[in-house]
């Protein structure tokens, strides 16, 4: 079983659409979970860091369900900046942290 | 901003050869990483170094594979004698604290001949 599974996707939206991304991970006693972002042949770039309450940081919501091993990140109002690959971070124990595959966002003008 | 560089940005070597690849971590930062991505596929995991030792490695990092933090700035990786299959882009990470996230290098290509 994979840590950490996301759909790679790809989504193409059209600017200013509502996009969600899921990612579920296989360890219940993961410690700290992130979304980044990934350009092409870049390095990843933390998003947000997401918490069990639940964040927003403008137009991005990040969610942890830990009864169901499963986080999410909401983005409204999709930019054309925000074509990227969406990266989803788990540490699941001790130090080491286990990335999805991502997830390929294209936002068409 | 203070911020994690790598160098080179591109290796070349011939399969066999031992390379460096060279990171230097953000200041005040305590935990430091290498991660390999190969083109197309998901960041992996490879070492994480924390008060001057390995706290953790994957099934990757064998023994071809050493890091050291030489001098109190620097953070390397080296591969002893590299295969084709080591070609990847090679991230280096370092983190504040156990809550903190990672920030990344921009990564060191390295392509085996």
């Amino acid at each position: 079983r994979k840590e950490v599974e996301q759909d790679p996707g790809p989504f193409n939206v059209p600017e200013g659409a509502t996009v969600a991304f899921n990612c579920t991970y296989s360890n219940s006693a993961s410690q700290s979970f992130f979304w980044y972002r990934q350009d092409c042949r870049k390095e990843p770039k933390l998003l947000m860091s997401v918490y069990s309450s639940g964040n927003e940081d403008g137009r991005f919501t990040a969610q942890l369900n830990r009864a169901s091993q499963y986080i999410s990140l909401l983005i409204r109002d999709s930019k054309l900046s925000d074509s990227a690959t969406y990266l989803c971070v788990v540490n699941m124990a001790g130090n080491q942290f286990y990335f999805g595959t991502g997830t390929s966002l294209t936002v068409i003008p | 901003e203070p911020e994690v560089t790598q160098t080179p940005s591109h290796q070349v070597t011939q399969m066999g050869q031992e390379v460096i690849l060279r990171c230097v971590p953000i200041s005040n930062h305590l935990y430091f990483y290498w991660y390999r991505q190969i083109l197309g596929q998901k960041v992996e995991f490879l070492v994480s170094f924390y008060n001057n030792e390995i706290s953790e490695k994957s099934e990757i990092f064998d023994d071809q594979f050493s890091v050291e933090r030489p001098d109190g700035s620097n953070f390397t990786l080296k591969i002893r004698s590299t295969k084709l299959e080591d070609s990847a882009m090679y991230f280096c990470a370092s983190m504040r604290g156990r809550e903190y996230e990672q920030f990344f290098g921009p990564g060191t290509r390295l392509t085996v001949l």
